[in-house]
Parts: structure tokens; C-alpha cells; sequence
């Protein structure tokens, strides 16, 4: 099946500075890569997310970047702000069986 | 409202007691899932179900049934709940495409915190 690492897992950033999270994934045949955003004590809601046919994808101060060859995708935050401080889960998936999460990203953003 | 609806919220049981925890979205979404979420660990899939009547192990199926006699509708089941099974559990929907086997985003609920003593 398919595998998801993701690092760091934990990120401290300067407020304003930007914060960057990676994810690698091991089954070519992923093609459906969502990131999600889950505050403390609720659940997980999507933020941005990428098909295998889109190399980058921008929404506001998100961007996601993908790289299928070498089989790894990206998370950028920019001018992060204190509602950025969460946790953010990576996930990959071919469609049939659903999404696989990587252990996730503690962003803490440091006034 | 759009939403994917759990419960119950918390829940503290004994081993061995079987409990079930109910799902219902209102979406007519045909893909529906359950995962849990442990510290350190993230969300593991358990069951996913693709359509009516048609379910699938997840990760980490073991202790676990699920049911899909409705398209709204997907119970967890914990037959003999043991403490290992202590843990935070989200529902989710979304709908599929089998023709060309795309999924669109996962609407998770807002979860279950289950205690087994």
C-alpha cells in the first residue's frame, strides 16, 4: 500500500516568515495529493490540494508544489501569522481505497 | 447545512462492551471512511466503504466492523473494545468517481473520543 512520510514534524517560524512542510510518497500510482489544517481539539479541514497533472498550485499565502518523478510534494506558507499555528497533514491517494496521512507537521509561529 | 455528522462525542467504556458509533452525511457522497487519529501516529484508515453494501479494510482494521446499508449512513462497530482501541475517531465523506477513479476532498467529522478502561 501506499506510504507517507512527512517532515518536519515539528516547525517553529517567525511570524511573517514563511514555513515550508514536505511530504514524500512511495505508490507512482498516487494521484491526488490534499493537505489539511487541524486546529486544536477539531477536526481536519482541507486547505489546498494538487492532482498529478498540476506541477504547483497557489491560493492566497498557500502553495503546494509537486514533484512526481522524484515522488515528493510540498507545503508553502507565507507571511504566516499566529491562525497559522496548527497541525498539517500531507495525504496521497490513487482514488480506489482512499487518502493516506503522513504523521503530521506541528507549525508553531512565534510572535 | 453540509456536514458529516458523529456520534457520540466522548465516550468512556469498559473492555469488552460492544459499542457503535454512528456516521450520517447528507452530501450523497458515495465514499465514507473512518480513521483514528493517535498522537505521533496521525490518521490511520480503518474501513472505507466505496458505495452501498461494498466495504474494505483500511490499515488497521483489527477489532473493528463497519456496515453500509445506506448510502448516508456508515456505523464503526467495536465488538469487544480493549484499551488499545482508546483514541480519537473521524468519520469522513466525499464523493467518487470509480470511471476514473478520482475522489473529490474529505468532509471529516467532528469526531469521537473513545476511553476503553
Amino acid at each position: 500500500g501506499e506510504n507517507v512520510e512527512q517532515h518536519p514534524s515539528t516547525l517553529s517560524v517567525q511570524e511573517g516568515d514563511s514555513a515550508v512542510i514536505k511530504c514524500t510518497y512511495s505508490d507512482s500510482a498516487s494521484n491526488y495529493f490534499p493537505w489539511y489544517k487541524q486546529e486544536l481539539g477539531k477536526r481536519p479541514q482541507l486547505i489546498i490540494d494538487i492532482r498529478s497533472n498540476v506541477g504547483e498550485k497557489k491560493d492566497q499565502r498557500i502553495a503546494v508544489t509537486l514533484n512526481k518523478t522524484a515522488k515528493h510534494f510540498s507545503l508553502h506558507i507565507t507571511e504566516t501569522q499566529p491562525e497559522d499555528s496548527a497541525v498539517y497533514f500531507c495525504a496521497a491517494s490513487r482514488g480506489a481505497d482512499g487518502l493516506t496521512f503522513g504523521k503530521g507537521t506541528h507549525l508553531i509561529i512565534q510572535p | 447545512e453540509a456536514q458529516v455528522t458523529q456520534n457520540p462525542r466522548y465516550l468512556i467504556t469498559v473492555t469488552g462492551k460492544k459499542l457503535t458509533v454512528t456516521c450520517s452525511q447528507n452530501m450523497n457522497h458515495e465514499y465514507m471512511s473512518w480513521y483514528r487519529q493517535d498522537p505521533g501516529l496521525g490518521l490511520r484508515q480503518i474501513y472505507y466503504s466505496m458505495n452501498v453494501e461494498v466495504t474494505d479494510k483500511g490499515d488497521v482494521p483489527e477489532g473493528y466492523k463497519v456496515s453500509r446499508k445506506e448510502k448516508r449512513n456508515f456505523p464503526l462497530i467495536l465488538e469487544s473494545p480493549s484499551p488499545n482501541q482508546t483514541s480519537l475517531y473521524f468519520c469522513a465523506s466525499s464523493f467518487y468517481s470509480p470511471w476514473v477513479g478520482d475522489n473529490s476532498p474529505l468532509h471529516f467529522g467532528n469526531g469521537t473520543r473513545l476511553t476503553v478502561t
